[in-house]
């Protein structure tokens, strides 16, 4: 199975201030046809997860702008350029191109 | 407004079975592929099981291979986890989800003697 590896694992942050997360995949996401199937979802605590972000860098209708993805290949990272209170939860990265569908171990962003 | 709505969690023995149903509305379901994903308790995400959009294709993850049956029944706009032989460690919420975009409330199965 395609491996998915998160870092950090923890996030504290001060309100306001940036917020990056890294995600690497042990094999290239991009598809024959040319779309680089990597997602990223929000779990908010004691809700269903959300996602984010799909191929990449692509945001899911009514997720702030604050939230952005880049990479390519095998490395990705999504960013919060100013950290709000409603963002405390466990963040995930996926990959939607091999059997199974894999998922990061999970990035629990706090608030300092 | 698309609404997945889960159900037929419970607490089982080990070796049991149980169904769980997952009930959809506010989108066209047999134009969608359908998953199943877990979360055992205090853990992350585990995709489950997938269904193509005509049930033509079905995909596994290992651990429940042989055990577990995934199908739909567009009639009645409703996707289904057949969930044989349960162990210990199938202990989750269960989430439907389509096609990595949106997703159910979860219902919870425990597996317990």
């Amino acid at each position: 199975d395609v491996v998915m590896t998160q870092s950090p694992l923890s996030l504290p942050v001060t309100l306001g201030q940036p917020a990056s997360i890294s995600c690497r995949s042990s094999q290239s996401l991009v598809k024959s046809d040319g779309t680089t199937r990597l997602y990223w979802f929000q779990q908010r605590p004691g809700q269903s997860p959300r996602r984010l972000i799909y191929w990449v860098s692509n945001r899911d209708s009514g997720v702030p702008d604050r939230f952005s993805g880049s990479g390519s290949g095998t490395d990705f990272t999504l960013k919060i350029s100013r950290v709000e209170a409603e963002d405390v939860g466990v963040y995930y990265c996926m990959q939607g191109i091999y059997w199974p569908h894999t998922f990061g171990q999970g990035t629990k962003l706090e608030i300092k | 407004e698309v609404q997945l709505v889960e159900s037929g969690g419970a607490l089982v023995q080990p070796g049991a079975s149980l169904r769980l149903s997952c009930e959809a509305s506010g989108f066209s379901f047999s134009t969608y592929w359908m998953s199943w994903i877990r979360q055992a308790p205090g853990k992350g995400l585990e995709w489950v099981a997938h269904i193509k959009e005509d049930g033509s294709e079905k995909y596994y993850v290992d651990s429940v291979k042989g055990r577990f049956t995934i199908s739909r029944d567009s009639a009645k706009n409703s996707l289904y986890l057949q969930m044989n032989s349960l162990r210990a460690e199938d202990t989750a919420v269960y989430y439907c989800m389509r096609q990595g975009q949106d997703w159910g409330q979860g219902t919870m199965v425990t597996v317990s003697s």
